[in-house]
């Protein structure tokens, strides 16, 4: 059974570019969560997606942030106008159902120069 | 204050000794708590997972819930050069946002042989 996936592993941008990352989940799994992780800091929770649906979005920047789990295909997220604050790992996560336990994929290194 | 705190270390233990990890928060209304390891550049990996407060066993690994004081700690016994990792204390469950974990900034171990 394969982990969680996401790809790319390391992603450079420009400012100014798109950034996409995206996550396939564990089989049998169809909820999805993505955090970010800066420098010497902890992971920060950002958005909470089942198939099709947005279920908690509460650490999701306002802006240029966007995250979809589409009917078919991987979970994305989407950082629009990059910028170099951006610049941190990004970790997907899924789980069978709500409240269970969150399988971590191995993350997306972004970097924006 | 913040949500949860955690000693950042860096912790420096000798092979075969016992590691006393903790962590506290605030928020009486936690539901689960969680332990997971983070080798470097890697995704999180769980540890432990539990509702209650007591203990919890793994093998070398014990997880420790004190909701009255709102406290947790994780103990590795016979500690080993491969358990040097970042580990990282993570707790959910509110009623508000049921499935949002909130991570510790977690504490660096290294196991010295």
């Amino acid at each position: 059974n394969a982990g969680v996936m996401q790809n790319p592993r390391h992603l450079v941008r420009r400012r100014g570019q798109e950034a996409r990352l995206r996550c396939s989940p564990m089989k049998g799994h169809s909820h999805v969560y993505w955090y970010r992780q800066l420098p010497e800091e902890g992971l920060k929770f950002m958005v909470y997606l089942q198939k099709e649906n947005i279920i908690d979005e509460s650490g999701m920047p306002k802006e240029r942030f966007s995250a979809e789990f589409p009917k078919e295909g991987p979970s994305i997220l989407r950082i629009q106008q990059v910028v170099r604050g951006d610049s941190a790992a990004y970790f997907c996560a899924s789980s069978p159902g709500r409240g269970e336990t969150q399988y971590f994929g191995p993350g997306t290194r972004l970097l924006v120069l | 204050q913040k949500e949860v705190e955690q000693d950042p270390g860096p912790l420096s233990v000798p092979e075969g000794a016992i590691v006393s990890l903790n962590c506290t928060y605030s928020n009486s209304a936690f539901q689960y708590f969680m332990w997971y390891r983070q080798y470097s550049r890697k995704g999180p990996e769980l540890l432990m997972y539990t509702y209650s407060s007591g203990n919890k066993e793994d093998g070398r690994f014990t997880a420790q819930v004190d909701k009255s004081s709102k406290y947790i700690s994780l103990f590795i016994r016979d500690s080993q050069p491969s358990d040097s990792a970042t580990y990282l204390c993570a707790m959910g469950g509110l009623r508000t946002s049921y499935d949002k974990v909130i991570f510790g900034p977690g504490t660096s171990l290294s196991v010295i042989p």
